[in-house]
């Protein structure tokens, strides 16, 4: 059974204290995973794919890093509007799920200024 | 360009009412999804359509049923409400990602439809 596992489920970090989120999973046949960030009372909002061990996005604040068993979104120097619950999916190969996501319960994020 | 929407945004049942939730798209996107999502469950996905034309159940199909529109629509229908359908709905489209072999399908989500049964 395909599990995605995110790591701590809450963070608080003072305005500018870099840290890091983890998302580690056991599937079978990564096609993909994909990071979140949902704000209260909103639809997630998409922000990386990573497809292969060894990759890595940017977006402004967020780095996104994947391994063969976990994936990583480093934040430098937090703002409090990175504040948010970020969450972590993964899309597998397996016939007839093609198009199914698996997420993880989310990292509360809490920036402080 | 409105992306994903979702009406109503909040709606409240009483046990054995029936409503269906309804949700349309505009980025012309192929495939479009249900999840309802609860406290410490996650993202779960209920329902999908990878077509027009085409619907397949998901993790949790139970005492839903959907319909596939057209193109830009997806409903999703509860029959008889339980108290135990008590969820944050969202509904989802996707964009195919060419890779190849390895295509996946990053998906952009509405902002929801909070359920509450009575």
């Amino acid at each position: 059974e395909d599990q995605v596992t995110q790591s701590p489920e809450a963070l608080r970090l003072q305005e500018g204290e870099s840290s890091s989120l983890n998302c580690s999973y056991t599937v079978s046949g990564l096609r993909g995973l994909f990071w979140y960030r949902q704000d209260p009372g909103k639809g997630p909002e998409f922000l990386f794919t990573l497809y292969s061990a060894g990759e890595e996005k940017e977006k402004e604040r967020l780095k996104a890093t994947l391994t063969k068993k976990e994936s990583f979104l480093h934040i430098t120097a937090p703002k409090p509007e990175d504040s948010a619950t970020y969450l972590c999916a993964v899309q597998v190969s397996s016939s007839g799920s093609a198009r199914q996501l698996t997420f993880g319960s989310g990292t509360q994020l809490t920036v402080l200024p | 360009n409105a992306g994903v929407t979702q009406t109503p945004k909040f709606q409240v049942l009483k046990t054995g009412q029936s409503m269906t939730l309804q949700c349309a798209q505009d980025m012309n996107h192929n495939s479009m999804y249900w999840y309802r999502q609860d406290p410490g469950m996650g993202l779960r996905l209920i329902y999908y359509s990878a077509s027009e034309g085409t619907t397949d159940k998901g993790e949790v199909p139970n005492g839903y049923n959907v319909s596939r529109l057209n193109k830009r629509e997806f409903s999703l229908r509860l029959e008889s409400a339980a108290p135990s359908q008590t969820s944050v709905y969202f509904c989802a489209s996707s964009v195919y990602g060419d890779r190849g072999t390895s295509g996946t399908y990053e998906q952009y989500f509405g902002p929801g439809t909070r359920l509450t049964v009575t």
